[in-house]
């Protein structure tokens, strides 16, 4: 299973929106709804801002958006703060009973 | 607290075993599906294995299939990973995460494990 594809690096202005896609398949990203979405800090272990497509866990600020259309998910990033400066990895469940991470986003707040 | 504690990293020979714990707190494990995610050093995020609450099913990446043993004791909220013939790719950060409907809500902080002669 290779990994979900996005792109190595996003940046963007204090304020400003970004977005991050992942891409895949029809037999993981476009066959189901369970995409995920996780921010990390240098040092720290991954934290979840997405689940099952569109869902924020209780606690994520509400600057977090995501969608899907077709095989590609993405992630807004709204009013970019200086703290969103981390790496982003997306993930799917691929119906083969595993799961698939993304390569990794680095966002740079300019 | 609501925490992941992982421990049992450390240096091993290629060809060698250990065994990775994790224990939860804060929570009622027994009900909770959990994972095994790695990172190797300056890469990203690769699954490794899952297992439910009753302890099956159980699924494993192509990577670590036949080589690697989840497991878990809910009485003492812990779950494991029992890694054989390990390899210098195996050489990573090894976090435990539970599962929430196919992603991974809660995350512990990880034990280095290295391999190397």
């Amino acid at each position: 299973q290779s990994a979900l594809t996005q792109p190595a690096s996003v940046s963007g202005s204090p304020g400003q929106s970004i977005t991050i896609s992942c891409t895949g398949s029809s037999s993981d990203v476009g066959g189901y709804n369970y995409v995920s979405w996780y921010q990390q800090h240098p040092g720290k272990a991954p934290k979840l801002l997405i689940y099952e497509v569109t869902n924020r866990p209780s606690g994520v600020f509400n600057r977090f958006s995501a969608s899907k259309s077709g095989n590609t998910a993405f992630l807004t990033i709204s009013g970019l703060q200086p703290e969103d400066e981390a790496d982003y990895y997306c993930t799917s469940y691929t119906g083969i009973n595993t799961r698939v991470f993304g390569t990794g986003t680095k966002v740079t707040v300019l | 607290e609501v925490q992941l504690v992982e421990s049992g990293g450390g240096l091993v020979k290629p060809g060698g075993s250990l065994r990775l714990s994790c224990v939860a707190s804060g929570f009622t494990f027994s009900p909770y599906s959990m994972n095994w995610v790695r990172q190797a050093p300056g890469k990203g995020l690769e699954w490794v294995s899952y297992i439910t609450g009753s302890s099956s099913p159980i699924h494993y990446a192509d990577s670590v299939k036949g080589r690697f043993t989840i497991s878990r004791d809910n009485a003492k909220n812990s779950v494991y990973l029992q890694m054989n013939s390990l390899r210098a790719e195996d050489t990573a950060i090894y976090y435990c995460a539970r599962g929430l409907q196919y992603a991974f809500d809660m995350w512990g902080q990880g034990t280095m494990v290295t391999v190397s002669s």
